[in-house]
C-alpha cells in the first residue's frame, strides 16, 4: 500500500529540470511532499489537496491527478541545494484509522 | 521557535534493556506519530496518536509501546529491545492527520547490540 515513486534515483547538472512521480493504489485525499537531506530529518515542502490548485515552493512545483491517483513534483532549474531524498506522503484513513504513509523515496543529486 | 524535540540523538544499548525515546512539540498539534527509517524500506509508521489518551498502531508496531498523557509529549518505549530494532527513529507532529504536513524531530539513531 506504500505509494510508489519513480524514478528511484536521478542525477542532474545544476540548472537542469527533473520530474518525480508518486503513484498510489488507493484513492488519495491529499498528497504531501518532503525533502530529506543526508543525516537530517524530512522537511515538509507542500501539500496538494483534492480539487486544489497546483502548488509551488520556490522553483519546485507539484500537481495532483486525483483520477489517476498520482502526483508529480517538478524541479525547475535545479540548484545544488535541491540534492536529497524526496518523499511523497499521504493519509491512509480506512476503517477508522488515521495512518500516514510515505512513498518509496527518490534520491536526487545535483552536480555543479 | 516551533519545533519537535527528540531525545536522545544517539543511543547504544544492549538487548533486553528497556529504553524510552522522548518526543515533545510546542505547536499545540493534535496528531503525533513515530516512524522508523531503514535503508531500502523508507519511513514506516510505528504508532500514532490523534489526541491525549488516543493512540493506535501504525504499520510496524511490534516491540514498541507509546503513551499520550499530555498533548505535547509522545514517548516511544522499547520494553525489551532487540537488534532488529536498530534503526533511525523520527517523531513527527501535525495539526491534524488530514490536510496538514508534518513537522519532524531531528531523529534518534538507535543501535541495539
Amino acid at each position: 500500500q506504500q505509494p510508489v515513486q519513480s524514478p528511484q534515483a536521478v542525477i542532474l547538472r545544476e540548472g537542469e529540470d527533473a520530474v518525480i512521480n508518486c503513484s498510489s493504489s488507493k484513492a488519495l485525499y491529499s498528497v504531501h511532499w518532503y525533502r530529506q537531506k543526508h543525516g537530517e530529518a524530512p522537511v515538509f515542502l507542500m501539500i496538494l489537496l483534492k480539487g486544489g490548485e497546483q502548488m509551488r515552493h520556490e522553483k519546485i512545483s507539484a500537481s495532483f491527478n486525483e483520477k489517476k491517483q498520482q502526483s508529480s513534483l517538478y524541479l525547475t532549474a535545479s540548484q545544488l541545494s535541491y540534492s536529497g531524498t524526496y518523499f511523497c506522503g499521504t493519509e491512509n484513513t480506512t476503517s477508522g484509522t488515521y495512518k500516514y504513509i510515505f512513498g518509496t523515496g527518490t534520491r536526487l543529486k545535483v552536480l555543479a | 521557535e516551533a519545533q519537535v524535540t527528540q531525545n536522545p540523538r544517539y543511543l547504544i544499548t544492549v538487548t533486553g534493556k528497556k529504553l524510552t525515546v522522548t518526543c515533545s512539540q510546542n505547536m499545540n498539534h493534535e496528531y503525533m506519530s513515530w516512524y522508523r527509517q531503514d535503508p531500502g524500506l523508507g519511513l514506516r509508521q510505528i504508532y500514532y496518536s490523534m489526541n491525549v489518551e488516543v493512540t493506535d498502531k501504525g504499520d510496524v508496531p511490534e516491540g514498541y509501546k507509546v503513551s499520550r498523557k499530555e498533548k505535547r509529549n509522545f514517548p516511544l518505549i522499547l520494553e525489551s529491545p532487540s537488534p532488529n530494532q536498530t534503526s533511525l527513529y523520527f517523531c513527527a507532529s501535525s495539526l491534524s492527520p488530514v490536510g496538514y504536513g508534518y513537522t519532524f524531530g531531528s531523529g534518534t539513531r538507535l543501535t541495539v547490540v
